[in-house]
């Protein structure tokens, strides 16, 4: 299995709403990633979990709030959230958050979730 | 803070010609990729790089990685309409904390 995928492809809520996004990924990677992407424009990241604990937090507001239940697992929590939140939610996961030297791991990433907060 | 600029922005070229998109830094990068986005879906892995000087090919897709590790290059020959997409450049220092360049989108016409 050499995916990541994420539910609920397209999510719509209101800004009292609290919806979850998840992500899973069954290749044995130890680092999980949240990005998040605004039209035409690249992935920004959000948070990195690395062996199931919280190890980057890009100064995310606190209406965004990350899990990590087990090393196959990635939940973001959302809650209050603005229109401007509005974007493509975007999980990756990597073998590893530090390659050694000499070699490079990329991301694999799902297809994302396409947010809209009305 | 580091940066990864990729130009051009944009390129809409006919089938069959050639291009290269850049992707240069003033930091030096542990490791770079190159990933290929369709609207609606996420990045997909192109190709990793790591040593100075370094060539990988992929089928039409030509990548080389700077001798100092700071810029990189993406090569397609023989552009065909499926190479339409985004393409997105990423750095990593060495951490997990990998940087996206601002990308490069490319409309190839039939």
């Amino acid at each position: 299995d050499t995916e990541v995928t994420q539910t609920p492809k397209h999510l719509v809520m209101g800004m009292t709403n609290k919806k979850s996004l998840k992500c899973e990924q069954h290749m044995g990677h130890r680092a999980m990633y949240w990005y998040k992407q605004k039209a035409k424009k690249p992935p920004e990241l959000m948070f990195v979990y690395s062996y199931e604990k919280l190890s980057i937090n890009e100064s995310v507001p606190s209406r965004f709030s990350p899990e990590c239940p087990n090393s196959s697992l990635l939940n973001l929590h959302l809650h209050a959230l603005q229109p401007e939140d509005s974007a493509l939610y975007l999980c990756a996961s990597s073998q590893d958050g530090a390659p050694p030297a000499g070699t490079g791991y990329g991301y694999t990433f799902g297809s994302g979730t396409r947010l809209t907060v009305v | 803070t580091q940066l990864l600029e990729q130009s051009p922005q944009f390129l809409s070229i006919q089938e069959g010609e050639n291009l290269t998109v850049y992707c240069n830094s003033s930091s030096v990068f542990s490791s770079l990729q190159w990933y290929r986005q369709e609207p609606g879906e996420g990045p997909v892995l192109l190709v990793t790089v790591v040593t100075g000087g370094e060539v990988k090919k992929l089928k039409r897709l030509t990548f080389q990685f700077g001798d100092a590790r700071k810029d990189s290059s993406l090569h397609i020959t023989a552009a065909q309409p499926g190479d339409t997409g985004l393409y997105l450049c990423a750095g990593g220092p060495g951490t997990y904390k990998y940087i996206f360049g601002t990308g490069t989108r490319l409309k190839v016409l039939a």
